[in-house]
């Protein structure tokens, strides 16, 4: 079914970058497109960006876009999610994603296990 | 964007009831809408696909029904286990986005 473990994250200063990991197992990486969902504190969920398998196609949110980058490694297995000038509202758990693809209509399975960020000076 | 719109956005209730859980799209997305279990403290997991369809080892009695705007998830006969908060999610736009959860609560 697929496994997804996360890295990276902590406490940054706005301002500041952090480089968030994904290492995915038990599936051809490769094959699927892959995302990456937050949730600030007490708030809901809410998707960020995606990148499909072969990392030609990426699209983010209007709330990150010219701010984070996602990336991908699929001869590591690995998804990234690079946070550049960070802000107080980007704080959040930001959980890594599989899209599975079902009759044409995507849902996301598995999840990761989620990874804190947190900005504040 | 395609607004969700969940309700209510608490809910008590006892074990053994039956529960609805409401969801309302601000466009039609045919039955390009999921829902997600998220219990405390943990990350979300993925419960129905495709309005209706069962993830994999999901118990029976959750239920989804509806199509293009107005979608329900119902649990049966609730199980202390079911105590959580559940989000739909519509992927029929490329910007998937998220109601605002319902959380589930022990009355």
């Amino acid at each position: 079914e697929g496994q997804l473990v996360q890295s990276g994250g902590g406490l940054v200063q706005p301002g500041g970058s952090l480089r968030l990991s994904c290492a995915a197992s038990e599936f051809t990486f490769s094959s699927y497109w892959m995302n990456w969902v937050r949730q600030g504190p007490g708030k809901g969920l809410a998707w960020v960006s995606r990148i499909n398998g072969d990392g030609s196609s990426i699209s983010y949110a209007d709330s990150v876009r010219g701010r984070f980058t996602i990336s991908r490694d699929n001869a590591k297995n690995t998804l990234y999610l690079q946070m550049d000038s960070l802000r107080v509202e980007d704080t959040a758990v930001y959980y890594c994603v599989r899209s599975r693809v079902v009759r044409r209509i995507i849902s996301f399975d598995p999840w990761g296990q989620g990874t804190q960020v947190i900005v504040s000076s | 964007d395609v607004q969700m719109t969940q309700s209510p956005s608490s809910l008590s209730a006892s074990v053994g009831d039956r529960v609805t859980i409401s969801c309302r799209a601000s466009q039609r997305i045919s039955t390009y809408l999921n829902w997600y279990q998220q219990k405390s403290g943990e990350a979300p997991k993925l419960l129905i696909y495709t309005v209706s369809s069962l993830q994999s080892g999901v118990p029976s009695r959750f239920s989804g029904n509806g199509s293009g705007t107005d979608f329900t998830l119902s649990i049966s006969s609730l199980q202390p286990e079911d105590f959580a908060t559940y989000y739909c999610q519509q992927s029929y736009t490329t910007l998937y986005t998220f109601g605002q959860g319902t959380k589930l609560e022990i009355k």
